[in-house]
Formats: C-alpha cells, sequence, structure tokens
C-alpha cells in the first residue's frame, strides 16, 4: 500500500515556463511535507519542506502547495531552467522518524 | 565530516555470501536512518537509529538484515546470506535530532547479489 504517490513518472517542460510536480497521499496523519531533487549519481538533497498547518510555502522559484482535503501536494518551479532537470520526490513524515517518500517524477528542462 | 559518506560505491557479491555497508553521518547529527531503493523506485525505510538506540526497525525485509551503531555515530548495515532480490541501493541519511527536517543524505551504495 503505497501511502505517497507521485503518478507522473515524467515531465518535459519549456525552459522559461512552469514546471507542476504532483504527490498524492492517503495518510491524513501526516503532518510535514518535504521535496528532494536527485542528480544522477548523487543523492537527494532536499529542496523544500511545509507544515500540514500551512498551504503554501515558498523559497525562490519554488513553491510547495498543501491541499490537505483532497490530500495533495505539488511543487511548482517558475521559470523553470536545464539546471532543474532532475528526479524529484515527494516525501512525508506523520510525527514519527518514518519518511514515506513517492516513486519520483523525472523533471526534464528542454533548452 | 562534511557530508554523509558511505562505503562502498559498489559492491558486488555472490548469492550467499555477508556484506557489510558503513554510513559515516554528519557529525552533528544524532538520527541516522537506512534507506533502500530500488531502481526506478523512491527510497523505502528499512530502520534508524537516535544516537546508539535503535527505536524502528520495522522496515528491515528480514532476519538476514541488522544493522548497528555502537558508539552512535558511524553505522553499518548487514546483509547475511544475500540474494539477488537484495540488489539495490542503499542510502543512508542523517539528520538533526528531535526536528522535523531535512534529511541528509549520501551518494549510496550500490550493492548487485550474482
Amino acid at each position: 500500500d503505497q501511502q505517497v504517490k507521485q503518478n507522473s513518472p515524467s515531465l518535459s517542460v519549456q525552459e522559461g515556463r512552469i514546471s507542476i510536480l504532483n504527490c498524492d497521499y492517503t495518510n491524513s496523519m501526516f503532518d510535514y511535507f518535504l521535496w528532494y531533487k536527485k542528480y544522477p549519481a548523487e543523492g537527494p538533497t532536499f529542496l523544500i519542506s511545509i507544515s500540514s498547518i500551512k498551504d503554501k510555502n515558498e523559497d525562490g522559484r519554488f513553491t510547495v502547495f498543501l491541499n490537505k482535503s483532497a490530500k495533495h501536494l505539488s511543487l511548482h518551479i517558475v521559470p523553470s531552467q536545464p539546471g532543474d532537470s532532475a528526479v524529484y520526490f515527494c516525501a512525508a513524515i506523520s510525527g514519527t522518524y518514518k519518511y514515506i517518500f513517492g516513486t519520483g517524477t523525472r523533471l526534464k528542462v528542454l533548452a | 565530516g562534511a557530508g554523509v559518506s558511505q562505503s562502498p560505491r559498489y559492491k558486488v557479491t555472490k548469492r550467499g555470501q555477508d556484506v557489510t555497508l558503513r554510513c559515516d553521518p554528519i557529525s552533528s547529527h544524532a538520527t541516522l536512518y537506512w534507506y533502500q531503493q530500488a531502481l526506478g523506485q523512491g527510497p523505502e525505510f528499512l530502520t534508524y537509529f537516535n544516537y546508539e538506540a535503535q527505536p524502528d526497525k520495522s522496515g528491515l525485509p528480514s532476519d538476514r538484515f541488522s544493522a548497528e551503531r555502537p558508539e552512535g555515530s558511524i553505522s553499518t548495515l548487514t546483509i547475511q546470506r544475500t540474494e539477488q532480490r537484495d540488489s539495490a541501493m542503499y542510502r543512508c541519511a542523517s539528520s538533526l535530532a528531535g526536528t522535523f527536517g531535512e534529511l541528509f543524505f549520501g551518494e549510496g551504495s550500490r550493492l548487485t547479489v550474482l
């Protein structure tokens, strides 16, 4: 039973446009969500997070939106740059130390 | 250290052999995690440590898997009698204790069981 789902395995976006990566979850007890970015041959690196008491968190070109009623979060990247091409994982945690990761979405930003 | 360091980066072994993977976390981080990542999947939780305590090992797939962190710093993950299905990337991550926040991942150890 996958508690965190990323239904789009891949996404291609033109440079300068908006990239929207989506993530759905099933456990309403999750209270903190994170996005990680992973380049080939490297470990995932933290990108941005959001607490369940908020619905939006912004950091430069990256914004995460949380819709608790829909159990859905999304990561917006504006404007997209070729260096953003990577695999993006969403993760969730529910008051324990067990971070649950999605399967990832591969973003390709076309120059 | 400055970042999370894992060794070996690559390990090829024959079915039935034991392997030990090592993780050296960021020195100020009390919490250490082990994850298993199959190709095309996200990291899956195996176990974690708070200093030397191991409160949750529910993700370990079988009793062939064990982890230690005897002095609350470096950790090892041992897989006994390896099987082909154990082939995966094994990722270690660390974080500050008692906080929700980012995990810092190492580059991983890729295990191939022939």
